[in-house]
């Protein structure tokens, strides 16, 4: 079975605060993907990775950076944490090539709350 | 842009009753579609798949979904729900040419005794 794991469960953190949320899969997907989830607006992407180095914006970017300098790893960056990215985020990967129709494999998300 | 609708908020069904969640999707080539379970507190977990060919598709709790393009739909059926199943179900899709889903805003199924 395909394994994500998103390194923490629940954090805490402080306006303006840089935040590292870290997502690790163990199945040599190339595609790897960052959403948040909030009530009544569903799973929106963040941003997602096709390549080693390779990051693309999905649909809300702004205040987010992300980096994959391993094909394991894919690393979610809040720059300067603010309150209204209080969420629940999720990564997720699937296999094949870029512009593939394979599955996305989700970990169990991380609940982050900025004070 | 591709949408996905799924029109029920929240739906209650009784223990042992059978199961449909509605999914309507926007006019696309060749849409991939894909039905998720959440669990509260938990990440989404793949329930099945449609890519092409035989329209009623078997996924795994039990669950089959059935693609219909006349109707854009790919609603999710269960012939008798357990309490566990529930949980929040999102369908989603993909279109040719692009790798990201577009998710529906989730129907949550709550189970009465």
């Amino acid at each position: 079975d395909v394994k994500v794991t998103q390194s923490s469960r629940y954090l805490v953190k402080r306006t303006g605060e840089k935040v590292f949320l870290e997502c690790v899969q163990d199945m040599d997907h190339e595609n790897m993907f960052w959403y948040r989830q909030d009530p009544g607006l569903g799973l929106r992407l963040i941003y997602f990775s096709y390549d080693v180095k390779m990051k693309e914006k999905g649909d809300i970017p702004e205040g987010y950076s992300v980096s994959r300098e391993k094909k394991e790893r894919f690393s979610l960056i809040l720059e300067s944490a603010s309150t209204n990215q209080t969420s629940m985020y999720l990564c997720a990967s699937s296999g094949g090539q870029a512009y593939s129709n394979q599955p996305q494999h989700f970990g169990d998300g991380t609940r982050l709350s900025i004070l | 842009a591709q949408s996905v609708t799924q029109p029920d908020i929240h739906i209650t069904v009784s223990e042992g009753a059978s199961l449909e969640l509605r999914c309507n999707y926007s006019y696309g080539a060749t849409p991939y579609l894909f039905w998720y379970v959440q669990s509260p507190g938990q990440g989404l977990q793949l329930l099945l798949k449609y890519f092409s060919g035989d329209t009623l598709v078997q996924g795994i709790k039990g669950f089959e979904a059935e693609f219909k393009r006349s109707q854009s739909s790919f609603n999710l059926r269960k012939p008798s729900v357990h309490w566990s199943d529930a949980a929040e179900y999102f369908c989603a899709r993909i279109d040719s040419g692009y790798s990201t889903l577009t998710f529906g805003k989730g129907t949550m199924l709550l189970v009465s005794p």
